[in-house]
């Protein structure tokens, strides 16, 4: 069956340091992964998505994910962080033909410290 | 619409009551989820509507649950005898159901049983 594992629950970061969110998954076949954010309050937000392609992608507010096959994992990146980025991240895998049935990770909160 | 719609934004509501949350998903989407998220469970998959094939209803937690889409449009999810471990954000999202193009998310709804 498939899963997704943020092994990091949350993580606080200085404003204007580079950020990394972590994310392994576990899937049969070749998978569909996103990322979203989710402020307090508010649903989510797609950030980026990967199927196919440069395993390098890039997203929305300076966000980019690196798919590494060989490791099972997507994690995003930001190299300089800003207060506004304090949220919740979500990484998932889509399990369906179309890709959009997703089966997410826990999450990890981000928070941003001045 | 420019989004996905849902209402109502919050509902409280007594154990073994009856309830039904909307979704409006985007115009011409041909594709609805419904997930749920709620802290002890974190983000889950509950049912996925595509065109007019029959729902895919593997990831409702009891027969309590059901929901219906209208039109091809908006969907109802009913939780009959609600029950306190229901309480939870109900998210529904929609797509046009291709590989990999990632979900629109609406703000959801969160219910409380007391």
């Amino acid at each position: 069956a498939q899963s997704v594992t943020q092994p990091d629950i949350h993580i606080t970061v200085s404003e204007g340091a580079s950020l990394e969110l972590r994310c392994n998954y576990s899937y049969g076949a070749t998978p569909y992964l996103f990322w979203y954010v989710q402020s307090p309050g508010q649903g989510l937000q797609l950030l980026l998505k990967y199927f196919s392609g440069d395993t390098l992608v890039q997203g929305i507010k300076g966000f980019e994910a690196e798919f590494k096959r060989s490791q099972s994992s997507f994690n995003l990146r930001k190299p300089s962080v800003h207060w506004s980025d304090a949220a919740e991240y979500f990484c998932a895998v889509g399990v369906n033909n179309a890709g959009n049935m997703l089966t997410f990770g826990g999450g990890t909160r981000l928070m941003v410290k001045p | 619409g420019a989004g996905v719609s849902q209402s109502p934004s919050n509902k409280v509501t007594e154990k073994g009551k009856d309830v039904e949350l909307r979704c409006d998903p985007i115009s011409g989407h041909t594709a609805l989820y419904w997930y749920r998220q709620s802290l002890g469970q974190g983000l889950e998959f509950l049912i996925y509507f595509q065109g007019n094939s029959a729902p895919d209803k593997s990831g409702l937690p009891s027969d309590r649950f059901s929901a219906e889409r209208t039109g091809g449009s908006v969907s109802t999810l009913t939780i009959q005898r609600t029950q306190q471990e229901d309480s939870a954000v109900y998210l529904c999202a929609s797509s046009f159901g291709l590989g990999g193009q990632g979900n629109t998310f609406g703000s959801g709804t969160r219910l409380t049983v007391v």
